[in-house]
């Protein structure tokens, strides 16, 4: 099956520093990548979408300038957390479309912010 | 807008018995409907899904339920083991939308 990789799988950086996720699909291209966020005990909250070569599309409330998505080629979509605060820590993860009805997941990235 | 209920929000059912969680959605236009096992800590991993063009599916011990005029779909495990102890969300992609709306997560725990 499809696989999406991030890195790094956990990572902690102290209050006002940026960070930058990864998120690769290993053996497909992915036409669309999705980023979201993962309270302890909540639901996945979708933050935004991203197709290849075009700017992302935000869901209502994520900071565009915070949140800074990049999907430059058709197998790598990085997010970065810009001057991240303690309430950004959270579960990142990522999954890519390659077209078809599924959705395949990252294994997250755990961000704690100091 | 693009809404997705899912209950309840904790279930503890007896080992061999089944479970059913159920969500609805508000979009009558979604065609597509996933079921995603989350263990602490790991990526959802799908465990079925179901299009809208289909009723019912099933795999094994796993089967979902779709009733798009009533806009509800269900997920039904049976012969539960303690393995399917996890956290399980339904997902709805709304017509026109790329993306899957999560529904807010059932806590399943299997007794022995």
């Amino acid at each position: 099956g499809a696989v999406v990789s991030q890195h790094p799988s956990w990572v902690i950086c102290k209050s006002g520093t940026s960070v930058k996720i990864e998120c690769r699909s290993l053996d497909f291209q992915a036409t669309t990548m999705f980023w979201y966020r993962q309270f302890p005990k909540q639901s996945l909250m979708l933050m935004a979408t991203s197709n290849e070569g075009s700017k992302a599309t935000y869901e209502q409330g994520v900071e565009k300038d915070k949140f800074l998505i990049n999907h430059a080629s058709l197998t790598l979509s990085t997010l970065t957390v810009t001057s991240a605060h303690p309430e950004d820590s959270s579960f990142y993860i990522c999954s890519a479309r390659d077209g078809t009805y599924e959705q395949y997941f990252g294994p997250g990235t755990r961000l704690t912010v100091t | 807008g693009e809404n997705v209920e899912q209950h309840p929000s904790t279930l503890s059912v007896q080992e061999g018995d089944s479970a059913v969680i159920k969500c609805t959605y508000s979009d009558s236009a979604s065609n597509y409907f996933p079921w995603y096992k989350q263990e602490l800590g790991k990526r959802p991993q799908l465990i079925i899904d179901i299009r809208s063009n289909v009723g019912e599916k099933k795999d094994q011990r796993i089967a979902v339920t779709l009733n798009k005029t009533a806009k509800h779909f269900s997920l039904h495990i049976t012969e539960t083991q303690p393995e399917d102890s996890a956290v399980y969300f339904c997902a709805a992609r709304f017509q026109g939308a790329q993306k899957l709306v999560f529904g807010q997560g059932t806590r399943l725990t299997i007794n022995p």
